[in-house]
Formats: C-alpha cells, sequence, structure tokens
C-alpha cells in the first residue's frame, strides 16, 4: 500500500493556458475522488468515478474542467481556458467500499497557481 | 440542506490541555462522521470517525462524542502537544462510497 499519489505537486501556469493533473489511487481501490480546497477552507467535491464511470459531478465542475479514468486505474482531471480563479490545491481520495469502509484516503494535492 | 458546520475557527491550546472543537449538521441522512487531520501542503488524513449509532468513540488521545438528537458531534484531544498544531476538519457523508461534506476547518495551535 503506497498510499494515493499525485502529480505534479505544484504547478504555475498563466491565465488562459490549459493543465492536466494526474491521480493515481491505492491498489484496488475503485472510488476515486477529487476535491478542491482553497486557502483557509475546508475540500469541495468535484467529482467521482467507480471504475471508469463519472458517477456524480459538483456544480463546482464548470465545462472548462472534464475528468477521465480511463481504464478504472489512475485519474486525470483537465482544465481548460484557466482563471485566477482556478488556484486552488486539487486533491484526489480514494476509497474501496465493498469492504465495508468509508474512509476516503486523500493524496498530497497538486497545488495550482494561475498568474 | 448538506452544510456541515465548524467552530471555532482558530484555537490555541496549552501543551497538555484539552483542544475541543464541534461540528453541527442539517442532514439526518447524514451515516458517517470522520474528522481529519492536516498539515501545511499536505493533504488530509483521517484521525478518527464515528458513526450515528454511537455516542462517544475513543482512539487514545482523541475522542469524538456524537449527539445525534442536536445534531452536533465534537472532536476532544486530551493531552495536547506541539506536534497536534494543526488544521482539523469534520466531515459527513450520507451514501456509502459517496461524496464527503467537509466543515470549514479548525486551525489548532498548541503552545509549548
Amino acid at each position: 500500500d503506497t498510499g494515493v499519489s499525485q502529480d505534479p505537486r505544484h504547478k504555475i501556469t498563466k491565465r488562459g493556458q490549459n493543465v492536466t493533473f494526474r491521480c493515481d489511487p491505492i491498489s484496488e481501490h475503485n472510488r476515486l475522488y477529487w476535491y478542491r480546497q482553497t486557502l483557509g477552507q475546508g475540500p469541495e467535491f468535484l467529482t467521482y468515478f467507480q471504475n471508469e464511470a463519472q458517477l456524480e459531478k459538483s456544480r463546482l465542475l464548470s465545462d472548462r474542467f472534464s475528468a477521465e479514468r480511463p481504464k478504472g486505474s489512475f485519474s486525470t482531471l483537465e482544465i481548460q481556458r484557466t482563471e485566477q480563479g482556478d488556484s486552488a490545491m486539487y486533491l484526489c481520495a480514494s476509497t474501496y467500499p465493498d469492504s465495508g469502509t468509508d474512509t476516503q484516503y486523500f493524496g498530497p494535492g497538486t497545488r495550482l497557481t494561475v498568474l | 440542506q448538506q452544510q456541515v458546520k465548524q467552530s471555532p475557527q482558530s484555537l490555541i491550546v496549552q501543551k497538555g490541555g484539552i483542544s475541543i472543537i464541534n461540528c453541527a449538521y442539517e442532514n439526518t441522512a447524514f451515516d458517517y462522521f470522520p474528522w481529519y487531520q492536516q498539515f501545511p501542503g499536505k493533504g488530509p488524513a483521517l484521525l478518527i470517525a464515528i458513526r450515528p449509532d454511537v455516542s462517544e468513540k475513543k482512539e487514545g488521545r482523541f475522542t469524538i462524542s456524537f449527539n445525534k438528537s442536536a445534531k452536533q458531534f465534537s472532536l476532544h484531544i486530551m493531552d495536547s502537544q506541539p506536534g497536534d498544531s494543526a488544521t482539523y476538519f469534520c466531515a459527513a457523508l450520507y451514501n456509502q462510497g459517496g461524496k464527503l461534506i467537509f466543515g470549514q476547518g479548525t486551525e489548532l495551535s498548541v503552545k509549548p
């Protein structure tokens, strides 16, 4: 069990550029979540997957955001035409609800700064 | 409503003291209430969690007290240590495997 990993850890981009983040969940965890956390706030849910199926998307997820989990393993979150308001920590979490646990294990996050 | 309200926003405690953080929720369908600890630059890490059929759960120095009728729950940190200085988040979930709804966070500082 190597934990949830995210890449990159930090990303600085200019407004209008596209960015993509990757999340590798804990092995065998079939549910994967994306959250966004701004300074001084709790994480806010963005979207989640069961295997490769995207089950729910938050209204926070504008059409500039897209997430995929093509093979039910790693996931990517892409933000197109970034805006300064997209600056935040993007967190990924995973869990295996079939095991009877509700514990979501979080990765270290990707810190996005949009200039 | 799906909101979870957390207080206080910040807390300063002397080493060896008791830290108490409170949360309140509205949705009675919530059935899992975890507390997460987050250090600067790190992701949240699960500290302790409780289900509404239990009024208290203790793990080491950390205790959750749960009041179902009042729709409130709290985290107690006994014998607080400087290493406990971090931001603490309560959260709630009502659909197994679904999304977590987080409180606003409490920044705890334990003074030596």
